[in-house]
């Protein structure tokens, strides 16, 4: 089956380190997006990507970085200079409408 | 710009009543759309209904069904037979029908948790 698949489910970070969120596609959606999710803030959008190799900043890019060198792929680091990294975060591809993944739980230990 | 506000951050239903979540949302825009999103405790989101602002016929999707109101910008989401596998967070979503920017961008209400009592 189709789908979007985010990994892994729970990360941790200690201060100071960078870390990567997987996201892959198998429904060879052009568009993919990240948005993170707060308590009593909804989602916002982190960055999201049209096409291969072309990615554009969303509302809260900063201490962000992302890569999308295959149509399947559109990995999130998230650097150091991100002062407030734990939250969840969600990938979405969209054709018609979004398809999300399941989400990954960061925690900064 | 566009902004979407759910001013219920939690409900409660009783298992096989009718609940009514409420949204609003702001734009200058004339033609758009609007989706309801459930969020379960897995986290994952899934769509629940959606509306094109130039229908006037609300959308209707099984126990699921939508009071678009466009002149009130106004978007609920009504729940019939209310069952405990409702239970989750609901999100209203817009979307601009510009592409601009590259994208068509979603703006995100901040959810109402439903909960469903036994």
């Amino acid at each position: 089956d189709g789908g979007i698949t985010q990994s892994p489910k729970y990360l941790f970070r200690k201060e100071g380190q960078n870390v990567t969120l997987s996201c892959e596609q198998n429904l060879n959606h052009d568009a993919m997006y990240w948005y993170r999710q707060d308590p009593g803030q909804g989602l916002r959008l982190i960055y999201y990507s049209q096409i291969v190799n072309d990615f554009q900043k969303g509302d809260i890019a900063e201490g962000y970085s992302v890569s999308r060198e295959k149509k399947e792929s559109f990995p999130l680091t998230v650097t150091s200079a991100q002062k407030n990294p734990t939250a969840f975060y969600l990938c979405a591809s969209r054709l018609h409408g979004y398809t999300f993944g399941s989400g990954t739980r960061l925690t900064v230990v | 710009a566009q902004t979407v506000t759910q001013s219920q951050p939690e409900m409660s239903v009783q298992e096989a009543e009718t609940v009514t979540l409420s949204c609003t949302y702001d734009t200058s825009e004339s033609d758009y759309y609007l989706f309801w999103y459930k969020q379960p405790p897995s986290r994952q989101m899934i769509l629940v209904i959606r509306q094109e602002a130039y229908k006037q016929q609300n959308a209707t999707e099984n126990r699921f069904s939508v009071n678009f109101q466009k002149a009130a910008k106004s978007f609920s989401l009504k729940i019939s037979d209310s069952q405990l596998g409702d239970a989750a967070m609901y999100f209203c979503a817009y979307r601009s029908p510009s592409y601009t920017s590259g994208t068509y961008k979603y703006i995100f209400g901040t959810g109402t948790r439903l909960k469903v009592l036994a």
